[in-house]
């Protein structure tokens, strides 16, 4: 069982915005960064935001990251069907001193 | 650009060790003030952090896996290696290794830290079976 909590999937059309919510404790989410990864199909996942809200170089601003409180939110906008992925969410939790992922969220572009 | 490439056996027999080696490729892991670990994801599954270790030798582990996990580093060959023990079924998994972003500061009275995963390797399948 995840220390972090996302829904298991998400839907949504081309070109629609989707939100993607990760629910933690102040001993990860509460008091650190977050980071976001995408894993395309038979691929390694690959950063999409880390410190709560940056983009990595060659990341389109579709994707932003948002932090409050104990729960951290990815929105993709203008959605295409290339985006279909799994997203995870992933931090550090002091109290276990351990890196701790969300069980991802399967993204379906209808 | 940085890659890292895992390699080692596909097949590791139940109670025995799995041993897998990481090669950084265009980055120093004595000098680059990264922290390099390792994750894996058992098949039709979510990520698991198994640990991470700095240059120096300091690692961090994941408290399920603490007892049967070492990570080490090779800095002579640009390499960090990872062994789990006693390996059952439940360790079958693609294990990726991957360059960590790893701090801290500190502010009103609280240390935040900054942990995220910025280049991964591709990932390599290790299946226990006898």
């Amino acid at each position: 069982q995840s220390m972090l909590t996302q829904p298991p999937s998400v839907s949504a059309a081309p070109g629609q915005k989707v939100t993607i919510s990760c629910s933690g404790s102040t001993s990860n989410i509460g008091n650190n960064y977050v980071s976001w990864y995408q894993q395309l199909p038979g691929t390694a996942p690959k950063l999409l935001i880390y410190d709560n809200n940056k983009r990595p170089s060659g990341i389109p601003d579709r994707f932003s990251g948002s932090k409050s409180g104990t729960s951290a939110t990815l929105v993709i906008t203008g959605l295409q069907t290339g985006d279909e992925a799994d997203y995870y969410c992933g931090t550090w939790d002091t109290s276990l001193s351990a890196g701790v992922f969300g069980g991802g969220t399967r993204l379906s572009v209808l | 650009q940085v890659q890292l490439q895992e390699s080692g056996p596909g097949l590791v027999k139940p109670s025995e060790t799995l041993s897998l080696t990481c090669t950084v490729s265009s980055d120093s892991i004595i000098s680059s003030g990264y922290y390099w670990g390792w994750i894996r994801q058992p098949p039709g599954k979510g990520l698991e952090w198994i640990g991470n270790i700095y240059s120096s030798g300091s690692s961090y582990y994941n408290p399920s896996l603490k007892s049967r996990v070492t990570i080490s580093v090779d800095t002579s060959k640009n390499q960090f290696s990872l062994k789990l023990s006693s390996v059952s079924a439940a360790d079958t998994a693609l294990y990726y290794c991957a360059r960590i972003e790893f701090t801290r500061s500190y502010r009103l009275g609280v240390w935040n830290y900054y942990f995220y995963m910025d280049v991964w390797g591709t990932g390599t399948t290790v299946t226990v079976s006898s």
